[in-house]
Parts: C-alpha cells; structure tokens; sequence
C-alpha cells in the first residue's frame, strides 16, 4: 500500500494558483492518484483522478510526472470557498482498493 | 440523483451505550464504505463492504464495532458499548466504480 506524504497546512490568498504536492514514492504499476477536498462538518468531495502526465477537470488539474513518485494538485485563481482540507490517496486499480486517508493539507485561503 | 443518505445526524450518547447509525447508498453503487473521522485526522476506514459481502474490516474494532449491509443496499453500523474514545463524525460512502466516492454528510457521535 502506497504511502503518501501532504504538507499540513498552506496559506494562500483571493486569486492566486495553488499547488498542493503529494509524495508517493513507492505507488505501484497499477496505482492511480486520486484528490478529495472536505469542507468542515461535510465529508470528503472527490475533485481529480490520474495515473501519468495532466488531468484537467472543471474544479483542477492534476500533474503526474513520469516517474509518478509524486503528484501536484493545481487550483487555478483560489477564492475564500476553496478554503478546505485537501487529500491525496494512492489505490490499486486492480485486486482489492483499500482507500486510506491521511491527515491531509489544510489550504486556508485569505482575503 | 438522491445522494449518500446517513441518519441521525447528531447523537449523544453516555459511555457504554449501544449506538446504531443508519446508511442509505447512491441507488446502484455497489461498494460501500464506513469510515471514523476523528476530530483534525483523515477518514479511517472502519469496514468496505462490495454488494452484501465485506470487503475489508481489517480496521474495525469488532469487539465492540459491528456492520451489516443485508440485501447489499442500506447498511448499519452499530457500536456496543461505546467508549468515549468513539466520539467521532462516521461517515458512510458509496461508490460505482473503485476511485471515485460519494460521501453522505456524515453523524457525530459524542460520547460523554
């Protein structure tokens, strides 16, 4: 089971891009990257899924370089609502997916 | 679409109490999940269940934890008798496929 490693917390302000780095360094052949975003007293919100190279959606982008030991969430002109805690896990697309959380990053976004 | 239904939402409870929450899957999702979510940490995952059979539990404290999913739809998740070290949001998610869950808001449970 991949292990993955988030900063804790970041600050960012209005407007500004944010990138969230992930460690990953042992994922597997068959592992995909995948990002939740929660929000206080909800649960988790799926946001982004890759295996290699970028992965636009309308909310992020995810960037995975070639050695995939690693993966960046990229939120583009951040607004005070996308203050929340941000998580990264690491899962087998085959056999048995056991999703495993870790404390995450908490991204507070100033006015 | 309806989303991940959990009921109650709030429950207080005194130590060594039976507690029962209740989880109501996006219609068609096959695999379900329970987690605890203990204040400043990640989801933990308590038990993953696909259809009515359990997939993983490996992380469920089932001296006293204990999850069902009959006919491979609604599930329950049960403590008895609770501790104050269960306080806690649990959370219930289901999915279609293997990455992408769908989280209900969640109960929190406090434990006094």
């Amino acid at each position: 089971l991949a292990k993955t490693t988030q900063p804790i917390s970041m600050d960012s302000y209005e407007g500004q891009e944010v990138n969230i780095t992930c460690s990953h360094n042992n994922i597997a052949t068959n592992d995909y990257i995948t990002w939740y975003q929660q929000f206080p007293s909800q649960g988790p919100r799926f946001i982004i899924q890759g295996y290699k190279t970028k992965v636009t959606n309308e909310v992020a982008s995810l960037f995975i370089p070639a050695d995939r030991k690693s993966s960046t969430l990229s939120l583009p002109r951040v607004s005070l609502s996308d203050t929340a805690v941000y998580y990264c896990l690491v899962g087998d697309s085959g056999g048995s997916y056991i999703p495993t959380f870790g404390r995450g990053t908490s991204l507070i976004v100033h006015p | 679409e309806a989303g991940v239904a959990q009921s109650p939402r709030y429950k207080i409870i005194e130590k060594r109490q039976s507690v029962a929450f209740w989880c109501n899957p996006i219609s068609g999702h096959a695999t379900l999940y329970w987690y605890q979510q203990i204040l400043g940490q990640g989801p933990k995952l308590l038990i993953q269940f696909q259809n009515n059979g359990v997939v993983d539990d490996s992380q469920l404290p089932k001296d006293r934890f204990s999850a069902e999913r009959l006919k491979g739809v609604d599930s329950t998740l049960k403590i008895q008798p609770a501790k104050l070290e269960d306080s806690a949001v649990y959370l219930c998610a289901s999915t279609p496929g293997r990455f992408e869950q769908y989280f209900g808001p969640g109960t929190r449970l406090t434990v006094t």
